[in-house]
């Protein structure tokens, strides 16, 4: 069965330190999304990409955040310089069609020290 | 904006036993659509079940089956015959037929199934 895979699945990083999320979203799909998790809380939407270009973002999503689909299989979420707040775990999503099940990979865990 | 409301923090249950988990939301639209994701303790997010809010009939899928009223904007979760495998922190979401096409969550509801 097709899957959303995310790599690495741990991350530690020093603050203002810069980290790339990696994930390969199911193939045949058309909406790539990012979402993230602070520990204990709601999962909140980052950022959608659709047709090589973001369609919506979260006011979250500010100037030190970044999405690439730089290959038509890797789709990529970059954060310049980490802060503390930054700490969560990150799900990367995808679907064929808007509306459509999302498929959640299994989430990379970011730690900043 | 939308928003996505979950009153029951946690809750437990008897393994066998049936439990319903609630979720309430606000939107001005009429077309959208609405999902249960569970999260268990590996944390990956999978879907449970999904409801278009133009069909009337209840959503079920084997043992999960939903109530959603739409003029009363609620939403909830009945688990059927639960199982140990149940356990987990479980997501209402939202997303609209209109526009972007983010899911909004609520803030979950821990269901622990005892043994």
């Amino acid at each position: 069965e097709p899957e959303v895979t995310q790599t690495p699945s741990h991350q530690v990083t020093q603050m203002g330190q810069e980290v790339i999320l990696r994930c390969v979203p199911i193939s045949n799909h058309l909406y790539f999304y990012w979402y993230r998790q602070i520990l204990g809380q709601k999962v909140e939407f980052l950022v959608s990409f659709y047709n090589n270009e973001i369609s919506e973002k979260s006011e979250i999503f500010d100037d030190q955040f970044s999405v690439e689909r730089p290959d038509g299989s890797n789709f990529t979420l970059k954060i310049r310089s980490t802060k503390l707040e930054d700490s969560a775990m990150y799900f990367c999503a995808s679907s064929r069609h808007k509306n459509t099940e999302a498929f959640f990979g299994q989430g990379t865990r970011l730690t900043v020290v | 904006a939308q928003t996505v409301t979950q009153s029951q923090p946690e809750m437990s249950v008897q393994e066998a036993e049936t439990v319903t988990l609630s979720c309430t939301y606000d939107t001005s639209e009429n077309n959208y659509y609405l999902f249960w994701y569970k999260q268990p303790p590996s944390r990956q997010m999978i879907l449970v079940i999904r409801q278009e809010a133009y069909k009337q009939q209840n959503a079920t899928e084997n043992r999960f089956s939903v109530n959603f009223q739409k003029a009363a904007k609620s939403f909830s979760l009945k688990i059927s015959d639960s199982q140990l495998g149940d356990t987990a922190m479980y997501f209402c979401a939202f997303t609209s037929d209109f526009g972007n096409e983010k899911l909004t969550f609520g803030t979950g509801t821990r269901l622990t199934i005892i043994p």
